[in-house]
């Protein structure tokens, strides 16, 4: 258990729904990093949070958006949503910028039917 | 561009040594990361190398060349719970920000 918890476990949706996806990093850490993992694209960085702000920006769509909450937790939102946007979404979570190691989540899985 | 390249699969024998290697391409090169995943579980943190060299954390042991854009992962005294996929991951830094550029793994199999 790495201390970072991430809910929903599951989520199914319809396509051009929007799902908010919530982590919570481990005690202590201030950095949120979101992430997806597809089969046929690997894990792909989206965006990372420092103490509330935005710090880096990664491959992540217009149609996604996230912030980070003052008590540290993180929401990722996920809008008109596609077929293709299925995929697991993990938060990760480190006390400074990253170079310590970060710690993943369990992961929410989301399915777009 | 950014580029990350990993074998897809390798086997070894329970007990022996294996060296996963990983090159990259990328600018402003600011670290190098290895995780291990086992099959429908997170990433787990094993490695950074930030210069050039080998750091050692019992069994693994990383190693990093900035100028080749190279780096290997060694497992020694091999288990059978070392199966998995190991990814290597590269931070870039530019005009004042970065970003992680994950490989696509490497899977391991460990046989008895």
């Amino acid at each position: 258990d790495s201390g970072v918890t991430q809910t929903p476990k599951h989520l199914i949706t319809a396509t051009g729904q929007r799902v908010t996806l919530r982590c919570s990093p481990r005690s202590g850490d201030l950095s949120v990093y979101w992430y997806q993992q597809s089969l046929d694209q690997g894990l792909q960085f989206l965006i990372h949070y420092y103490n509330g702000e935005e710090r880096a920006k990664g491959n992540i769509l217009e149609r996604f958006s996230a912030q980070q909450f003052p008590d540290l937790h993180s929401e990722l939102n996920l809008s008109s949503l596609e077929l293709g946007d299925s995929a697991l979404y993990f938060c990760a979570s480190s006390f400074g910028t990253g170079v310590d190691g970060q710690f993943f989540g369990p992961g929410t899985r989301l399915t777009v039917l | 561009g950014q580029n990350i390249d990993q074998p897809t699969e390798m086997t070894a024998t329970e007990g022996a040594i294996v060296q996963i290697n990983c090159t990259y391409q990328t600018s402003g090169f600011n670290g190098l990361f290895w995780y291990q995943q086992h099959a429908g579980e997170a990433p787990t943190f094993l490695s950074y190398n930030v210069l050039d060299g080998l750091e050692e954390k019992g069994r693994f042991s990383s190693f990093l060349s900035r100028s080749k854009g190279y780096s290997y992962l060694l497992l020694k005294e091999l288990q059978m719970k070392d199966s998995a996929s190991y990814l290597c991951a590269v931070r870039s830094s530019l005009s004042g920000t970065y970003k992680y550029i994950f490989g696509t793994g490497t899977r391991l199999k460990v046989l008895a």
